[in-house]
């Protein structure tokens, strides 16, 4: 079975620029979950879409958006970028169901901003 | 404060020891534990996970979950250089679900041959 996918792996931008970042769910998993893990602040999550609707929100500013397509893929939206969103981005997939739901997660993007 | 507090370290130890990894936190919502590994330049992998209170063990592994203290633990016995990565403690107050995994800081462990 293969795991979660998440491309670019890396990506450099610059203040000011949009990104956009995908991932690929294990297949058969209808969760989709975005965290943002930097040295300061560590791991946090960004939100979780399931079945193309977004379940749940992180702490995060507006800049900061997903969706969820109908095959599950989902992608991350950050504008505006400012150098604080320096960071690893993961994604984790679960099958989303309520009970015993482990989170996998991709390698991760690592975004710098400039 | 932070929701979930865990030493950074880094934690240094000889090959064989045991190493001892905790975490504190402050929501009494929180019940559902894990810990996760995570080496360099990969996405952290689930280790083991714990409901509640109690102790649970997998080969090497055990984690201890004490909620009355909101302290919990993860023991690695006999540790060996494949065990050096960042293990990272996570809690939720569901499991699945709308699940949002609150995380520690991680801490860095290096077993040294």
């Amino acid at each position: 079975k293969a795991g979660v996918t998440q491309t670019p792996r890396y990506l450099i931008k610059t203040r000011g620029q949009q990104v956009t970042l995908s991932c690929s769910p294990i297949s058969g998993h209808r969760s989709v979950s975005w965290y943002q893990q930097t040295p300061g602040q560590g791991l946090q999550f960004l939100f979780e879409y399931f079945s193309e609707t977004q379940r749940n929100k992180g702490n995060f500013p507006g800049r900061f958006s997903g969706r969820q397509f109908s095959n599950s893929r989902s992608e991350m939206n950050v504008s505006t970028l400012e150098l604080g969103d320096s960071a690893l981005y993961l994604c984790a997939s679960s099958s989303g169901n309520v009970g015993q739901d482990t989170q996998y997660f991709g390698p991760g993007t690592r975004l710098t901003v400039l | 404060q932070k929701e979930v507090e865990q030493d950074p370290g880094p934690l240094s130890v000889p090959e064989g020891a045991i190493v001892s990894l905790n975490c504190t936190y402050s929501n009494s919502a929180f019940q559902y534990f894990m810990w996760y590994r995570q080496y360099s330049r990969k996405g952290p992998e689930l280790l083991m996970y714990t409901y509640s209170s109690g102790n649970k063990e997998d080969g090497r592994f055990t984690a201890q979950v004490d909620k009355s203290s909101k302290y919990i633990s993860l023991f690695i016995r006999d540790s060996q250089p494949s065990d050096s990565a960042t293990y990272l403690c996570a809690m939720s107050p569901l499991w699945g679900g709308a699940q949002k995994l609150v995380f520690g800081q991680g801490t860095r462990l290096t077993i040294n041959p």
